[in-house]
């Protein structure tokens, strides 16, 4: 089973800076990897698909990038309502997997 | 719209079995996969398994496997997962999403709690 491991756990910044949130698998996914934002109590929200597509909807500060092993989500400056966990998820093969989570929190 | 909407919360006691229902609308439900995901207390997103409404195929994660079913009724578009043998490890918020290959799991249900307590 493909593993995904992210980092840092806790990015700790403030209104209008740069997010940059690494994911990494175990063997290459090639570019089967979607990034979620998740609140709490609400439903997953599929921010980018394919590794680099923005799903519908989505604000063009985030962007994402990398294929193989190595993944980055970009929110170019974060807006108040940006602070929330954000996941990535593989589907190269069954079963698919999430990542454990990085929560982006006002310093 | 597409809306996915799913079954209230509910409480079970240990070595019960629960079954929760999402029912799809707005969209042709046999051309699109119906995803599980759940959330435990605390803890991340867990992905539970797929299933095809066109042919039910399924797939289920190995941790579940011998423990959940997955089915689809076409007449009603609604969508079911039954988790058996719960213990207090399955308590979590159930979440079912429309699937596409081409652009993921795109539209997510509300979330269905399930307790389990003795």
């Amino acid at each position: 089973e493909i593993v995904l491991t992210q980092s840092p756990a806790t990015l700790s910044l403030s209104p209008g800076e740069r997010a940059t949130l690494s994911c990494r698998a175990s063997q290459s996914v090639s570019t089967y990897l979607a990034w979620y934002q998740l609140k709490p109590g609400q439903a997953p929200r599929l921010l980018i698909y394919n590794a680099s597509n923005r799903a519908t909807g989505i604000p063009v500060r985030f962007s994402g990038s990398g294929s193989g092993t190595d993944f980055a989500l970009t929110i170019s400056s974060l807006e108040p309502e940006d602070f929330a966990v954000y996941y990535c998820q593989h589907r190269f093969n069954w079963p698919e997997a999430f990542g454990p989570g990085t929560k982006v929190e006002v310093k | 719209q597409v809306q996915l909407v799913q079954s209230g919360a509910e409480v079970k006691k240990p070595g019960a079995s629960v079954k929760i229902s999402c029912k799809a609308s707005g969209y042709t439900f046999t051309k699109y996969g119906i995803t599980w995901v759940r959330q435990a207390p605390g803890q991340g997103l867990e992905w539970m398994g797929w299933i095809s409404p066109y042919n039910g195929y399924t797939y289920s994660a190995q941790k579940i496997k011998g423990r959940v079913t997955l089915t689809t009724d076409t007449s009603t578009t609604t969508a079911y997962m039954e988790l058996r043998s719960l213990t207090s490890d399955d308590t979590a918020l159930y979440f079912c999403a429309r699937d596409d290959s081409s652009t993921w799991t795109d539209y997510w249900g509300q979330g269905t709690l399930v307790t389990v307590s003795s």
